[in-house]
Order: structure tokens, then C-alpha cells, then sequence
């Protein structure tokens, strides 16, 4: 069956311009995770969706960066008025419920110029 | 507060030797507890979980390790390294301090193999 998916797979951007990066979850899954890996860095967690309600976004670094997820599905993290710092490798992970495996998907490498 | 520690943050060991990978976690609560892989270039990869069933664990790929709950324990072991084990491996735990479920990463450990 279909893994997570993200879209893009890479994405080159301009300092100070937004940015959206989409996640695809296994379906059936009601745990959705977003996490950023910088070079040579281990993960840093950024929010937790349970269905499409988000009780824990404390790891979302700035006010800058917000996320969503609709119908218990889709979820899309926005990076508005991108900066150098915030170039890496943004993971997505979704699992059957929080307490299970969680299957990542292959990340968005962002990279602002 | 609830944390996780990866005591080494590099561990080397040649082909054929034991691995030992240490994990130690701080939560007043039960734990579920998990080890992960990320080869290089690769996503990450569940290598084996505990959920409080028995204490010794046994994964993929001949991994296993063993929760310890008098030393908050988790340590990751492999009797033989193999080349193909060199990889970045993040112990993970999922604690409920309230109605959620909290998943913490540890910072990683990463494994060199020489021939």
C-alpha cells in the first residue's frame, strides 16, 4: 500500500518569501507528526496533529511557522517570511494512532537562499 | 520533565563486534519505548518497540534491547556488526502525561562500522 508521501521533494526559496510544504498520510492514520532534521542534526519535533485537532505545537520554533490539517487527512506547514536558519529537511510521520510505529515519509529538503 | 538520552552521540566498533547503543529516559509515567534507523540519504525506519509485554525486545535485523525499568533503561544491542548497520539510530519515547500521547526523540546516536 501507498507510504507517506510529501510534496515537494525539494524546495528552493528566496529569503523572506512563504512557503507551504504538504504531507500525505497513510490512510486510516489519526497521528500525524512534523519534524525538522538539519544537516548532521537528529529530529527536532515541530507539531502534533490527533485527527485534525493539533494538542501539541510546541515545538513549532517561531510564530513564522504554523500548520494544518483538514478531514483528517492532508496537513500543510507554512513557513512565512522565510530565513537562512530555517533550511533543512522537513519529515512528516503519521501512525495508527500516537502510541504506534510511525512510518515516515521521504521529506521536503527547503533550502532559502 | 520527561527527556531522553543517548549517552553517545558517536559509537565505532568494527565488523563482527558487539553494538551497544545506550538509551535512558526520564518520565514519572509508563513509557512506550522505540528504537529507529536512518541510513544515510534514507528515511527512517522503526527497528523495534516495547509496549510493556515483555522486556526483552527483539527487531529487525538483529537488533534487540531490553527495557529496564529500575535503571530507565533502554539499550539498543546487536551480538555482530555488520557494515550495512552504520546508520544514525534515535531511541523514542512515547509518554501520557495528559489525554495525548507525547513522542520525544532522543538526539541520536550515530554508528560506524570498520571492516
Amino acid at each position: 500500500g501507498a507510504g507517506v508521501s510529501q510534496s515537494p521533494s525539494n524546495k528552493v526559496t528566496e529569503k523572506g518569501k512563504d512557503v507551504e510544504l504538504r504531507c500525505d498520510p497513510i490512510s486510516g492514520h489519526t497521528a500525524l507528526y512534523w519534524y525538522r532534521q538539519s544537516l548532521g542534526q537528529g529530529l527536532e519535533f515541530l507539531i502534533y496533529f490527533q485527527g485534525n485537532s493539533a494538542p501539541d505545537k510546541s515545538g513549532l520554533p517561531s510564530d513564522r511557522f504554523s500548520a494544518e490539517r483538514t478531514g483528517g487527512s492532508v496537513s500543510t506547514l507554512t513557513i512565512q517570511r522565510t530565513q537562512q536558519e530555517d533550511s533543512a529537511v522537513y519529515l512528516c510521520a503519521s501512525s495508527l494512532t500516537s502510541d504506534n510505529e510511525q512510518f515516515f515519509g521521504p521529506g521536503t529538503r527547503l533550502t532559502v537562499l | 520533565a520527561q527527556s531522553v538520552t543517548q549517552l553517545d552521540s558517536h559509537v565505532s566498533v568494527s565488523e563482527g563486534t558487539p553494538v551497544l547503543l545506550r538509551c535512558n529516559y526520564s518520565s514519572s509515567y509508563s513509557p512506550s519505548l522505540f528504537w529507529y534507523v536512518q541510513h544515510p540519504n534514507k528515511g527512517l525506519q522503526l527497528l523495534l518497540k516495547y509496549t510493556s509485554a515483555a522486556t526483552l525486545v527483539k527487531g529487525i535485523n538483529g537488533f534487540e534491547a531490553e527495557f529496564k525499568k529500575s535503571e530507565t533503561s533502554f539499550h539498543l544491542t546487536k551480538p555482530s556488526a555488520h557494515m550495512s548497520d552504520a546508520a544514525e539510530y534515535f531511541c523514542v519515547v512515547t509518554l501520557q502525561p495528559t489525554s495525548y500521547d507525547k513522542v520525544i526523540f532522543g538526539p541520536g546516536t550515530s554508528l560506524s562500522v570498520i571492516p
